[in-house]
């Protein structure tokens, strides 16, 4: 079955660092992979997502994740971290023939000013 | 276009009472999601619903919990009787299919506290 581990369940950089957080997947097939975001008391937002094409993906707000086959990971990355960042963030994984989304348990990412 | 409504927002109730959620997806969604999301931890699916059919309640507890879509739209979900451990926001969302690549549009979610 797949599933998905968020290494880290806090996160916390000052404005304008560089945002990395950490998602590896485990599956037996290609999965599609996906970046979400929650702000406190809303619910989930899709920030990006892999389905195979381009292994290195640009989501909104700037954030963008890189497929890795080798080392099965899908990274979240920003380079310069803004207070509106703080939120926590699930990586998903979703596979062919699989109909659910399983997520990861989710970082909590905190900006210093 | 306006998104995936939910209500409660909040509802704190005592074990072993019933609860029940309402979810109005998006115009047009054929697929709806019910998740439960405890905290500290990632969403999990419950149900999921084509239309009015089930596709997927693998992970519903069945003997306390049900979820209906009558007319394909709107949709509820029940608890009956709660526990403590049921505490958690419920969320719904939507997507137009089913399609690996349909992207599932949350609604902001129903606290529930059991005490």
């Amino acid at each position: 079955a797949q599933s998905v581990t968020q290494l880290g369940s806090h996160v916390s950089v000052s404005e304008g660092a560089l945002v990395l957080l950490r998602c590896n997947y485990s599956s037996s097939v290609p999965p599609y992979l996906f970046w979400y975001v929650q702000y406190p008391n809303q619910g989930l937002q899709l920030l990006l997502k892999y389905t195979s094409a381009a292994t290195l993906v640009k989501g909104i707000n700037g954030f963008e994740a890189e497929f890795k086959k080798s080392e099965t990971s899908f990274h979240l990355t920003k380079p310069s971290a803004h207070m509106s960042d703080a939120a926590e963030y699930f990586c998903a994984v979703r596979i062919q023939g699989a109909q659910k989304l399983v997520f990861g348990q989710g970082t909590r990412l905190t900006i210093n000013p | 276009e306006a998104g995936v409504a939910q209500s409660p927002r909040y509802k704190i109730i005592e074990k072993r009472q019933s609860v029940a959620f309402w979810c109005n997806p998006i115009s047009g969604h054929a697929t709806l999601y019910w998740y439960q999301q405890i905290l500290g931890q990632g969403p999990k699916l419950l149900i999921q619903f084509q239309n009015n059919g089930v596709v997927d309640d693998s992970q519903l507890p069945k003997d306390r919990f049900s979820a209906e879509r009558l007319k394909g739209v709107d949709s509820t979900l029940k608890i009956q009787p709660a526990k403590l451990e049921d505490s958690a926001v419920y969320l719904c969302a939507s997507s137009f299919r089913q399609g690996i690549q349909d992207e599932q549009f949350f609604g902001p979610g129903t606290r529930l506290t059991v005490l």
